[in-house]
């Protein structure tokens, strides 16, 4: 069993909608990171929220950390191709990362 | 600053024999932690190393392996290889600021078992 469930697992959308993408557990995380893999390469680092109901902005993207600290979402706007990717959520517990089941996206021209 | 490098990038081996994958961490992280992502089961964790000793251990079996050195840098062995160890070996270096921990990933390591 995977302590944090991603969903959906795999979106296909055109360039120009939104999405939003879901990572959800009953833990409780001391802070959240989300990340973009593209194939063959490592996951890069998009941001980190600590805090309960935290949001972040970065550009198109829309982060947010559940009150609870055992959620978040992500939410991208105009969707562009190059957002195409694998977008992991990662909690950490204070003693060990958790990684979600991911979620692929493409983004169609 | 430079990011954290792995090497080599890519390997081909074949059932039995053993392999040593490098980790250099960004300079000043004293956390390096090891990962195995194939499509069927995600990233899974194998372990973490910190200032030398293993912090934390995922569930693998003892065939896999790490040590760190002195200089932060890491290494992990997987010996006697099986298929199903062909995979994508991620390590990541992460450091503590303001009591959160951030990881950062290297660009990993693709290992194909004949």
């Amino acid at each position: 069993t995977q302590l944090l469930e991603q969903s959906p697992q795999f979106l296909s959308i055109q360039e120009g909608e939104n999405l939003t993408v879901y990572c959800n557990s009953s833990s409780v995380f001391s802070s959240l990171q989300w990340y973009r893999q593209e194939p063959g390469e490592g996951p890069v680092l998009l941001v980190t929220v600590v805090t309960g109901g935290e949001v972040k902005k970065l550009k198109r993207l829309t982060f947010q950390f559940g009150d609870a600290r055992k959620d978040s979402s992500l939410h991208i706007t105009a969707a562009q191709p190059g957002d195409t990717g694998l977008y992991l959520c990662a909690g950490n517990t204070g003693n060990q990362f958790y990684f979600g089941t991911g979620t692929s996206l493409t983004v169609i021209p | 600053k430079a990011g954290v490098t792995q090497t080599p990038r890519y390997l081909i081996k074949t059932r039995g024999q053993q392999v040593t994958l490098s980790c250099s961490p960004i300079s000043g992280h004293r956390s390096v932690s090891w990962y195995q992502q194939t499509p069927g089961q995600g990233l899974q964790f194998l372990f973490e190393y910190f200032s030398e000793t293993q912090r934390n251990k995922g569930n693998f079996p003892g065939r896999f392996s790490g040590r760190q050195f002195s200089n932060s840098r890491s290494e992990m062995n997987v010996s006697t290889l099986e298929l199903g160890d062909s995979a994508l070996y991620l390590c990541a270096s992460s450091l503590s600021r303001d009591r959160v921990e951030t990881q950062y990933f290297g660009p990993g390591t693709r290992l194909l078992v004949l």
